[in-house]
């Protein structure tokens, strides 16, 4: 596609419910990024995929949350029993990765999520 | 970690005005990136800037990466640059963002 794409772009759900949020990356991109935007806390990161594995998780906040990515392109990020601190925006990015050297990222329009 | 500043954390011009944000980061690092958040929320990328110059149309950014920081320059500003700009570096595979600088251009 042209760009990162993220559905939905807004969810409001309750406390304790679960919630999948969906990231479709700019085609041929290998590299995967999930970041969260909340207003204590600025831009923040949550995890990396490179192809389908994930060689970085180090910034999932809790055993809540967990992610996985399918033939190398769709990612699903997913917040188990969500709480309240868990409402921000959750942004997704793709690079294309060259071993080695490093690429420019590009953001999607991100999910807002609302836990109340 | 990595430490990412931003400075001013707020800034208010004249449209017409020009500015300029700086970046400090703690450590060596991969790439440094800029981008403005608009009022929607987009993250929508400036510069991919590790090391050297760059200018696309009235922005322009610059980084010594063995001091450490980067300059973004608004010249000219307009309404439609308010909004929030962030700089971003990469150690490792992750980017760290600074905490960004609110810019307000007022007509």
């Amino acid at each position: 596609g042209a760009g990162v794409s993220q559905s939905p772009s807004n969810k409001v759900t309750e406390k304790g419910k679960d919630v999948e949020l969906r990231c479709d990356p700019i085609s041929g991109h290998t590299a995967l990024y999930w970041y969260r935007q909340s207003l204590g806390q600025g831009l923040e990161f949550l995890i990396y995929f490179q192809g389908n594995s994930a060689p970085d998780k180090s910034g999932l906040p809790s055993d809540r949350f967990s992610a996985e990515r399918t033939g190398g392109s769709v990612s699903t990020l997913t917040i188990q029993r969500t709480q309240q601190e868990d409402s921000a925006v959750y942004l997704c990015a793709s690079s294309l990765y060259t071993a080695g050297s490093q690429e420019t990222q590009y953001f999607g329009p991100g999910t807002r999520l609302l836990v109340l | 970690g990595i430490q990412v500043e931003q400075s001013p954390p707020d800034l208010i011009l004249q449209e017409g005005a020009n500015s300029t944000l700086r970046c400090n980061f703690s450590d060596s690092v991969n790439n440094l990136q800029w981008f403005h958040q608009n009022p929607w929320g987009q993250l929508i990328n400036l510069f991919y800037i590790p090391s050297g110059t760059k200018q696309n149309g009235r922005l322009s950014a610059t980084t010594v990466a063995t001091e450490r920081y980067s300059l973004l320059y608004i010249s000219s500003s307009q309404t439609t640059d308010s909004g929030v700009y962030f700089c971003a570096v990469t150690s490792g595979s992750r980017l760290t963002f600074g905490e960004g600088t609110q810019l307000t251009v007022n007509p």
